[in-house]
């Protein structure tokens, strides 16, 4: 089955800097990585995602590359700001049309921005 | 437009007993689906609803369950309860438009078995 690490397992940057999270996964067959923030003592939510078929995905200061050969994606934060503080997950799995299989979630990066 | 609702928010439980959770989407999303998250654990997927059809079952014992009303809201059992069920169960709600999905978690039910 599929499995999902992640690194590193806690990252603290300085206010500005970029904060690179990164994953791999073991089943060829996924093709749908999504990623989300947790902040502490709230809920989950998704903010980005990326799909097999593409390399590279962008949304303001966050973006997310996918290097399908080497079976890792990661997350790029630039700019980062003191409320991007919060535990970051990844996860894999396979989709089609409209449902996909079981989501495997890395164990979360914690990352702190230092004002 | 409403968010995810979930209920009870917090529940204690004793070992042997059973519990049932419940979940209401948003408005129009037809995919709920679970998941459970501990410190040591992680998050991780128990199943996911669509039309009221089970589609996807994460690797969990047979006594966590789920169902899906006509209306979209689920329901998830988990019977013979252990002190390792202990736990934040998280429900999302989903909605596909092409490839693009729209997910939104509630907030949560801590289950807590003594």
């Amino acid at each position: 089955g599929e499995n999902v690490e992640q690194h590193p397992s806690t990252l603290s940057v300085q206010e500005g800097d970029s904060a690179v999270i990164k994953c791999t996964y073991s089943d060829s067959a996924s093709n749908y990585f999504p990623w989300y923030k947790q902040e502490l003592g709230k809920r989950p939510q998704l903010i980005i995602d990326i799909r097999s078929n593409v390399g590279e995905k962008k949304d303001q200061r966050i973006a997310v590359t996918l290097n399908k050969t080497a079976k890792h994606f990661s997350l790029h934060i630039t700019e980062t700001q003191p409320e991007d503080s919060a535990v970051y997950f990844c996860a894999a799995t396979l989709h089609e049309k409209t449902s996909y299989d079981k989501v495997i979630f890395g164990p979360g990066t914690s990352l702190s921005v230092i004002p | 437009k409403a968010g995810v609702t979930q209920t009870p928010r917090y529940l204690i439980k004793t070992r042997g007993q059973q519990v049932t959770l419940s979940c209401s989407p948003i408005s129009g999303h037809r995919s709920v689906s679970w998941y459970q998250q501990t410190p040591g654990q992680g998050l991780q997927f128990l199943f996911e609803y669509f039309s009221e059809t089970q589609r996807n079952k994460g690797n969990f014992p047979g006594r966590f369950s789920g169902r899906q009303f006509s209306n979209s809201r689920s329901e998830m059992n988990v019977s013979t309860l252990e002190l390792g069920d202990s736990a934040l169960y998280l429900c999302a709600s989903s909605l596909w438009a092409g490839s693009q999905e729209t997910q939104y978690f509630g907030p949560g039910t801590r289950l807590l078995v003594l």
